[in-house]
């Protein structure tokens, strides 16, 4: 079983649409959750971080988190065609900072 | 802004050869990450340092090592490279361990090993 596991898309939207990324991680340890976006050709970069159960919003995204169910998800709203990139998850396990990455969902907003 | 500058953004290798991949960051962060990331498999830990001298194998180390001389400056060496280290390799570096602190990733290299 992978640690960290994402459906690879692509995942497609109408713009403007709620895009709904999802997540699921093995290590019942895990203390840090992060969602990267990576476009294409370029190295990735952090949307977000949580690390507490629930919800947390930054503008357009929030990222929620469900250490029970050993799941977190990124929800884009007024998805844009600029959003249409890789989102990568990775999730922090402790000790020196091991982060593991899922595979990543590709997302696609149609204009 | 966290700047982390890896040396090369294309490289072309000969099998066998002796490959050095180079990443500098100016933020004084103390960890500092060699990634890989390839098709389908995402990116996978090859190595990292959280100090000077120091480092840790990840989950890939076989047929890598590496170098950390300064602070600043984290090399990664394919000792001979070979044909499945086709890839690209990202950088990264983080502030010390809060548990929280987010990595930040150079522009990578992509090595192609002919």
């Amino acid at each position: 079983q992978k640690e960290v596991e994402q459906n690879s898309g692509p995942l497609s939207v109408p713009e403007g649409a709620i895009a709904s990324l999802n997540c699921t991680y093995s290590d019942r340890g895990s203390q840090s959750f992060f969602w990267y976006r990576q476009y294409s050709g370029k190295s990735p970069e952090l949307i977000m971080f949580i690390y507490s159960n629930g919800d947390k919003e930054d503008g357009r995204f929030t990222a929620q988190l469900n250490k029970a169910s050993q799941y977190v998800s990124l929800l884009i709203r007024d998805s844009q065609p600029s959003d249409s990139a890789t989102y990568l998850c990775a999730v922090n396990s402790g000790g020196y900072q091991k982060v593991t990455f899922g595979t990543g969902t590709k997302l696609q907003v149609i204009p | 802004d966290v700047k982390v500058t890896q040396s090369s953004r294309y490289l072309v290798k000969r099998t066998g050869e002796k490959v050095f991949l180079e990443c500098v960051q100016d933020m004084d962060h103390e960890n500092m990450f060699w990634y890989r990331q390839d098709p389908g498999l995402g990116l996978r830990l090859i190595y990292f340092s959280y100090d000077v001298k120091m480092k840790e194998k990840g989950d890939i180390p076989e047929g890598y090592s590496v170098s950390r001389e300064k602070k600043e400056r984290f090399s990664l060496i394919l000792e001979s490279a070979s044909t499945n280290q086709t890839s690209m390799y990202l950088c990264a570096s983080s502030p010390p361990l809060t548990g929280h602190s987010p990595l930040h990733f150079g522009n990578g290299t992509r090595l192609t090993v002919t």
